[in-house]
């Protein structure tokens, strides 16, 4: 079956400081992988996505490719703001799957002034 | 103008009861998913819906029902309700095309007492 490992939280940090969360898939089929984000008390939005092998996905300064020699799909921010605390998850669907979303458990990044 | 929107936000019931919550989305998709966010925050699908025929239809009790009047809705009733209920529901929907997004309501809250 298809599963996304990520890493646990709570990640906290200063502001600007350098974020990475790690996430690892395993998938039948070829995935689309994506990360979405959720804010307090509030949906999942879209982050970024990538559909293919060493796609790059980016938006918000955030940055995460598709590596499928390792399976991975680990998210970056080079300079975290405050703005930037929330629920962060993984998640990757196949096609043949009707397209429904596997969630990895989410990561909470908590960003200090 | 709210993409995918769902009703009510909250909702606190006691246990047995029997309720609803609805979803609508603008968005012209032709795939509707319920995602069930339990207090860790994990995220599951339950089911999904595509142009009104259920597709996807995950280990979810009898007594949740899905129900989809046409493509841009989709509604959630769950009888009897239990404590073990009590969860964040999140509506979604998107494009039966691999890779497509999926985008989410605000979740109603819902709680078991």
């Amino acid at each position: 079956g298809n599963s996304v490992t990520q890493m646990e939280g709570p990640v906290t940090l200063s502001e600007e400081a350098f974020l990475t969360i790690n996430c690892t898939y395993t998938a039948t089929g070829y995935p689309s992988l994506f990360w979405y984000v959720q804010y307090p008390g509030e949906g999942l939005q879209l982050l970024l996505k990538a559909t293919k092998a060493d796609d790059k996905g980016s938006n918000k300064g955030f940055e995460a490719t598709y590596r499928k020699e390792t399976t991975s799909f680990h998210l970056e921010k080079g300079s975290v703001q405050v703005s930037d605390s929330a629920v962060y998850f993984c998640a990757l669907s196949v096609g043949a799957a009707g397209n429904k979303l596997t969630f990895g458990g989410g990561t909470r990044v908590l960003v200090k002034p | 103008d709210t993409a995918v929107s769902q009703t009510p936000k909250y909702l606190v019931t006691q246990m047995g009861n029997d309720k609803s919550i609805k979803c609508e989305q603008n968005l012209g998709h032709d795939t509707m998913y319920w995602y069930k966010q339990d207090s860790k925050k994990f995220l599951k699908i339950m089911f999904s819906y595509n142009n009104k025929e259920l597709i996807i239809n995950e280990t979810v009790p009898n007594r949740f029902s899905p129900k989809s009047p046409d493509k841009a809705h989709l509604n959630l009733h769950i009888n009897s309700l239990e404590l073990g209920d009590s969860a964040v529901y999140f509506c979604a929907s998107s494009y039966t095309t691999g890779g497509t997004e999926a985008f989410f309501g605000q979740g109603t809250r819902l709680t078991v007492v």
